[in-house]
């Protein structure tokens, strides 16, 4: 069963805005990842941020996990049409085994 | 570097027919993933192996669903017989074994059960 919820499940700005998504998930996790997955192609992973953490960055991704409200963001700041894209939390439960979310259809427009 | 292999990228048959998929995970990986993915229910974990053990496949759907890592460069899903409902794209996915790891995933098997 899918545990991770990403809202929205489609999203659609203009080059150069930001793009938030969220995602919430039910069960005590270690670890919360995000990917990406172009059209076609597999799963890249984007970040990882651990249970005792609050806030990550890398590059223009900024992702933040709250514990008390099993809740996660992802932000994508000044968007690109090349991050167009599937984007999908995982919770990590476990040693490694990996729950997915359905997805945010990101569109960015020209 | 290469990343995971998976073979054939496509694959088209008709209902009753075996299907092996194969899978070469990135070199010094333990940890092998078999995921379905499909429009209804998303990403669904199928199996998972660690240092060529089954560990956790309560994802398999029923009997039909096989997996098996007989060395740490490669594993195969088969699926007989193969139904149109198992049409999917099965994506194969490697990771070192150690927690708070990332999975490295293939380009995926897009099979076509006619």
């Amino acid at each position: 069963s899918q545990q991770g919820e990403e809202d929205p499940q489609a999203l659609s700005i203009q080059e150069g805005e930001n793009a938030t998504m969220n995602c919430s998930y039910k069960t005590s996790i270690n670890n919360l990842q995000w990917y990406r997955q172009n059209s076609g192609r597999g799963l890249v992973h984007l970040i990882l941020i651990r249970s005792n953490e609050r806030e990550k960055h890398s590059g223009r991704l900024r992702v933040t996990l709250d514990t008390s409200k099993k809740s996660s963001s992802l932000l994508i700041t000044a968007s690109r049409a090349a991050d167009t894209a599937s984007y999908f939390c995982a919770t990590g439960q476990g040693a490694q085994k990996l729950v997915f979310g359905q997805g945010t259809r990101l569109t960015i427009n020209p | 570097d290469a990343g995971v292999i998976q073979s054939p990228r496509h694959e088209v048959t008709e209902m009753g027919q075996e299907v092996t998929l194969r899978c070469k995970p990135i070199s010094g990986h333990n940890s092998l993933f078999w995921y379905r993915q499909t429009m209804m229910r998303g990403l669904e974990l199928l199996i998972y192996f660690n240092n060529n053990v089954p560990i956790d496949d309560s994802g398999m759907p029923e009997d039909r669903f096989s997996a098996k890592m007989p060395n740490a460069s490669f594993s195969t899903l088969k699926i007989q017989p193969s139904e149109p409902r198992d049409s999917a794209v099965y994506f194969c996915a490697s990771s070192p074994d150690s927690r708070d790891q990332p999975q490295h995933f293939g380009d995926g098997t897009r099979l076509s059960i006619l």
